[in-house]
């Protein structure tokens, strides 16, 4: 089973800074299945990245995703107010499809 | 527009049974993988189960197999969650969600209902 650790736990960056979070595996994701969701309170998760790298409809181009094999990273460049919430990645690989355990994204 | 809406949630007693149902719109149920996704309170989110377009190949979490049946009827959009032997740790908002792609059928979500609250309590 793969088992996925987010770094930091939370992270306190203030307006326009770059907020790096990243997503570790205990073994290779098969064919970089990883995908990255925003969870602001009180709403239901948001698909922000899958295949790693690939932004979903709508997403705006200061997120970013980069990584293979057992290291991700989502990059959230010129941070907005409204990126307050919880990110979360998932590996949909090899069930069971689990998530991490989040990192909570704090703006000053 | 797509549409997921979970019912059947409430308070129940540990050892008994619930069954979740979220009712599909807003695009072609039978083509899409579905699944279940939990969030006990104040926590992060933990994959539950998941199923195929057709329903001929069905996925669980350690933490579930053997006590939870995830189902789905295509004839009425519907996606169902049979739990048993419910214990405590069960205690969730469960959120139904929907498989982002058909032509590469991963489970992965793009569309994900608002939840439905399981409490498990004596």
């Amino acid at each position: 089973e793969i088992v996925l650790t987010q770094s930091p736990g939370t992270l306190s960056l203030s307006p326009g800074e770059r907020a790096t979070l990243s997503c570790r595996a205990t073994q290779s994701v098969g064919s970089n299945y990883l995908a990255w969701y925003q969870q602001k309170p009180g709403q239901a998760p948001r698909l922000l990245i899958y295949d790693a790298s690939s932004r979903a409809t709508g997403i705006p181009d200061r997120f970013s995703g980069s990584g293979s094999g057992t290291d991700f990273t989502l990059t959230i460049s010129r941070l907005e107010l409204e990126d307050l919430a919880v990110y979360y990645c998932q590996q949909y690989g090899t069930s069971p499809f689990r998530f991490g355990q989040g990192t909570k994204l704090e703006i000053k | 527009e797509v549409q997921l809406l979970e019912s059947g949630g409430g308070l129940v007693q540990p050892g008994g049974s619930l069954r979740l149902s979220c009712a599909a719109s807003g695009f072609i149920f039978s083509n899409y993988g579905m699944s279940w996704v939990r969030q006990a309170p104040g926590t992060g989110l933990g994959w539950v189960s998941a199923i195929s377009a057709t329903g001929g190949t069905t996925f669980y979490a350690d933490s579930v197999k053997g006590r939870f049946t995830i189902s789905r009827d295509n004839s009425k959009n519907t996606l169902s969650l049979q739990m048993n032997s419910l214990r405590a740790e069960d205690t969730a908002l469960y959120y139904c969600a929907k498989y982002f792609s058909i032509t590469s059928p991963r489970p992965f979500f793009d569309y994900w209902g608002q939840g439905i609250l399981v409490t498990v309590s004596s």
